[in-house]
């Protein structure tokens, strides 16, 4: 099967810098994706590595590597709107089934 | 684009009732999935389709649960009979190929199932 594992919870200071660890272990690894899901609302897409190393977008970055089964979310110049939970998530055990990190929540302070 | 769009929005039910839980993909999008969120589990995949087809159900919990897609424009989770156990955020999301792995899937705002 598959199993992610992430912080729980993250607190961090607004303009700060705050990286979000994902640990994974499965069978048949495709790649590492991250989602954003604020409170009542639905998952959103941020970034996708299938390759080692990081890929930037915007104030957003992730890295992933296979070799560790290990990925991290990095979310630079924190807002406010940042505070949300956010996933990862790998595909595996099937070219379309997505399996899902019990997620972080993060809280940006003033 | 309107994005997937769920219906209800929340729905409240008696244990014991049948509910239908109701998505329209993305148009063009050729893969449909429904998952179940709760604080204990997650977001759990319950059961995909590719051109209305469903491919993996292994997700689904128990014989209660059945999905269904018609047409490329909708689908159909319904649980008979419901039980409080069932109450939880349910998720539709869509996506087009192997696109997916570069813009991830859409989801739509989901209906908050509570049983009593």
């Amino acid at each position: 099967g598959q199993s992610l594992e992430q912080p729980s919870e993250v607190t961090a200071v607004e303009g700060a810098i705050v990286q979000i660890n994902c640990t994974y272990q499965t069978s048949g690894f495709y790649g590492l994706s991250w989602y954003q899901q604020h409170d009542g609302g639905a998952p959103t897409f941020l970034s996708y590595n299938a390759l080692d190393g990081l890929e930037e977008t915007g104030r957003f970055s992730s890295f992933l590597s296979r070799s560790d089964s290990y990925g991290y979310l990095l979310l630079q110049e924190l807002q406010m709107k940042d505070s949300a939970s956010y996933f990862c998530a790998v595909r595996s055990g099937g070219y379309q089934k997505v399996t899902f990190g019990t997620g972080t929540k993060l809280q940006v302070i003033p | 684009d309107a994005g997937v769009i769920q219906s209800p929005r929340h729905e409240v039910t008696e244990m014991g009732q049948e509910v239908t839980l109701r998505c329209k993909p993305i148009s063009g999008h050729d893969y449909l999935f429904w998952y179940r969120q709760t604080m204990m589990r997650g977001l759990e995949l319950l059961i995909y389709f590719n051109n209305n087809v469903p491919i993996d159900d292994s997700g689904m919990p128990e014989d209660r649960f059945s999905a269904k897609m018609p047409n490329a424009s909708f689908s159909t989770l319904k649980i008979q009979p419901s039980e409080p156990r069932d109450s939880a955020v349910y998720f539709c999301a869509s996506s087009l190929g192997q696109l997916h792995l570069i813009y991830g899937y859409t989801f739509g705002s989901g209906t908050r199932l509570t049983v009593v």
